[in-house]
């Protein structure tokens, strides 16, 4: 399958700081890629779909200026977490869809982000 | 919104015995997914299904898209201590970018 490459796969910040989070598709092209964030033994929650050239669509309860996406080339999509909180410490995956595909996703190794 | 009810929550069975955890929804869906997540890492990509109806199978997986494409089963066979994870179901739409949606998942343990 397609490769997503996901950086830092662990981050450790403090309250008030930003960490932006990278997903890169290795191997392909990507127009569209999709952050989730997942809780301790509970299944993923799509955040939003980042599509390339265009702003982000973030589902019902996702704070856009919390959580920003830049999706600025074919094989690249971040997501920073703004002036973080304790509360904002999970797990977050992206995944990335082929373009012109049937439409599976490939998805990246996950990021760890602790906010202490 | 779009919600997806998988089965088994979590399944204890015994190394060579066969599995079967199913999806259903209320919605219809265009794509039906199967992944496996080993802890700390993201979902690897098992099974996809494309039609209603479709049967697939990936060594010892093997799945189905329902015929009202609003549900679907993954079956395991001769289970191994390796099959030990979590494996979700994933409806897609067709449309949104391919919005997908996943399912609680089945928390699977193997005993050698």
């Amino acid at each position: 399958g397609a490769v997503v490459s996901q950086h830092p796969s662990r981050v450790i910040c403090k309250s008030g700081t930003s960490v932006k989070i990278e997903c890169r598709s290795l191997d392909f092209q990507a127009t569209t890629m999709f952050w989730y964030r997942q809780f301790p033994k509970k299944s993923l929650m799509l955040m939003a779909t980042s599509n390339e050239g265009s702003k982000a669509t973030y589902e019902q309860g996702v704070e856009k200026d919390k959580f920003l996406i830049n999706h600025a080339s074919l094989t690249l999509s971040t997501l920073t977490v703004t002036s973080a909180h304790p509360e904002d410490s999970s797990f977050y995956i992206c995944s990335a869809r082929v373009i012109q595909s049937t439409g599976e996703a490939f998805f990246g190794q996950g990021t760890r982000l602790t906010v202490v | 919104g779009q919600q997806l009810n998988q089965s088994p929550q979590s399944m204890f069975i015994q190394e060579g015995e066969d599995v079967s955890m199913n999806c259903t929804s209320s919605s219809i869906f265009n794509t039906w997914l199967w992944y496996k997540q080993d802890p700390g890492e993201g979902p690897v990509l098992l099974i996809a299904l494309y039609k209603a109806g479709e049967l697939t199978s990936n060594g010892r997986l093997t799945a189905q898209f329902g015929i009202t494409r609003k549900d679907s089963f993954l079956n395991i066979s001769a289970s191994i201590p390796s099959d030990v994870g979590i494996y979700f179901c994933a409806g897609q739409l067709g449309t949104g970018g391919f919005k997908t949606i996943f399912g609680a998942g089945t928390r699977l343990f193997v005993k050698a």
